[in-house]
């Protein structure tokens, strides 16, 4: 089973709205991964955890709070969001590297079916 | 630096007809390469990988792509397209054994199927 769930499919809020989005998998993987995808665009990279600890922010303001409980779940914690930062929102998991090592090591990387944000 | 590159943004296909979507890459390292597609409104689903075994790659629904080293090329074929292929597909890299390096997308290409 390669299957990662994604909750909800479709999130709207307002600026001062404070929401999570959560993921979940099964598959033993010990990498988890946010990222942000805009119309027409590829996905683009935020936030990276390894053994349950972030080991890469891609310098996401700080709106954007991420936080991994356990080693099947993923939250992306949002406050006060902008607009702009409507999108398409996609949770991956892989096989983890080595611990102690910053990132991943090339695991094959699993997609969900993503939460669609809009920012009202 | 990695990197990689979709030739085409868009390739229009009759239904029955073959596909032929481009990607070359650059990378440092001996490359993890990546083909993933995305139905509208839907995440991205894994077609094949390439981890320097066989240098022909198959995946799913038919597609497979040719590692080619000296042309730094990956491109993803099927014979036969399909309505149901109409989606937007990405080149990725991942160079491995180096830490702190995630997945490299291409820019996409849209691939239309019609009747």
């Amino acid at each position: 089973d390669t299957e990662v769930t994604q909750t909800p499919k479709h999130l709207v809020m307002g600026m001062t709205n404070k929401k999570s989005l959560k993921c979940e998998q099964h598959m033993g993987h010990r990498a988890m991964y946010w990222y942000k995808q805009k119309a027409k665009k590829p996905p683009e990279l935020m936030f990276v955890y390894s053994y349950e600890k972030l080991s890469i922010n891609e310098s996401v303001p700080s709106r954007f709070s991420p936080e991994c409980p356990n080693s099947s779940l993923l939250n992306l914690h949002l406050h006060a969001l902008q607009p702009e930062d409507s999108a398409l929102y996609l949770c991956a998991s892989s096989p983890a590297g080595l611990p102690g090592l910053r990132g991943l090591a090339g695991g094959t990387q699993y997609f969900g079916p993503g939460t669609r944000l809009t920012v009202l | 630096a990695q990197s990689v590159t979709q030739l085409d943004s868009h390739v229009s296909v009759s239904e029955g007809t073959p596909v032929l979507l481009r990607c070359n890459y650059s990378s440092s390292y001996s490359p993890s390469l990546f083909w993933y597609v995305q139905h509208p409104n839907k995440g991205l689903q894994l077609l094949l990988k390439y981890t320097s075994a066989a240098t022909l790659v198959k995946g799913i629904n038919g597609f497979e792509a040719e590692f080619k080293k000296s042309e730094t090329s990956f491109h993803l074929t099927k014979p036969s397209a399909h309505m149901s292929d109409a989606a937007e597909y990405f080149c990725v890299v991942s160079d491995r054994g180096q830490a702190g390096t995630a997945l490299i997308f291409g820019k996409g290409t849209t691939l239309s199927v019609s009747s």
